[in-house]
């Protein structure tokens, strides 16, 4: 398993602006995710943090609204640019290491935009 | 696109009974099926997963059942009791290439009475 540390947990944020979400590892992990979950409904895949490379975003999401770091193999930062109102959700880490089966996440980053 | 969704959106048991939460599935290629359990304010935990070749996996108070033919999946709660309210979600792994992603269905309330 792993434990997982988002920051910040949640914030309120003005619209125009970006955040920047931090997920740190307690071990080093193969694979890192950022997942969105706008409210009352299920997560979406936004895209796969790539260490040392670009992340692959998917369908929907692009790098210059949601730009994402991983320098090594234990953070990774997903930046929310521009912000609007629409871009109110949780925004949540995923990891999942090599040979492991299931996928353990973050607590997640409230986000609310005004 | 491929998705998974789930039957019931919301489930009201009395504790003690046994609760059965669905899901279906549209991609036959997803070779890895996890149930998430995730309470308000936190990141979705873990409960349960099965592999595309097995039909039934028991945990503690948990069974997953798949179903292939019918690409139908099923989370069984046995003896349901009121910590296990929550927002209970099914996902799959699509394998191959997306490997590590997960696509996650729509959710149901699980809501437990004393």
């Amino acid at each position: 398993s792993a434990v997982i540390s988002q920051k910040p947990s949640r914030d309120i944020c003005q619209r125009g602006t970006s955040l920047t979400i931090q997920c740190q590892v307690d071990s080093q992990v193969t694979m890192m995710f950022w997942y969105r979950q706008q409210p009352g409904q299920s997560l979406t895949l936004i895209a796969t943090a790539n260490q040392g490379s670009e992340a692959t975003y998917e369908s929907g999401f692009v790098i210059d609204k949601f730009p994402i770091s991983r320098p090594n193999l234990t953070f990774s930062t997903l930046t929310v640019s521009n912000m609007s109102p629409e871009d109110s959700s949780i925004y949540l880490c995923s990891v999942r290491g090599q040979g492991w089966t299931e996928a353990f996440f973050g607590q997640g980053t409230r986000l609310t935009v005004v | 696109g491929e998705s998974v969704g789930l039957h019931l959106p919301t489930l009201s048991v009395q504790e003690g009974d046994n609760s059965i939460i669905n899901c279906a599935y549209s991609n036959s290629a997803s070779d890895y099926f996890i149930w998430y359990k995730q309470e308000s304010g936190k990141g979705p935990q873990f409960i349960i997963d099965i592999r595309s070749n097995m039909d039934k996996r028991q945990g503690q108070r948990v069974t997953v059942l798949l179903n292939k033919t019918v690409k139908h999946l099923s989370l069984q709660i046995a003896a349901t009791q009121p910590g296990d309210s929550a927002v209970y979600f099914c996902a799959e792994n699509p394998g191959g290439t997306s490997y590590g992603k997960l696509t996650f269905g729509q959710g149901t309330i699980l809501t437990v009475h004393p």
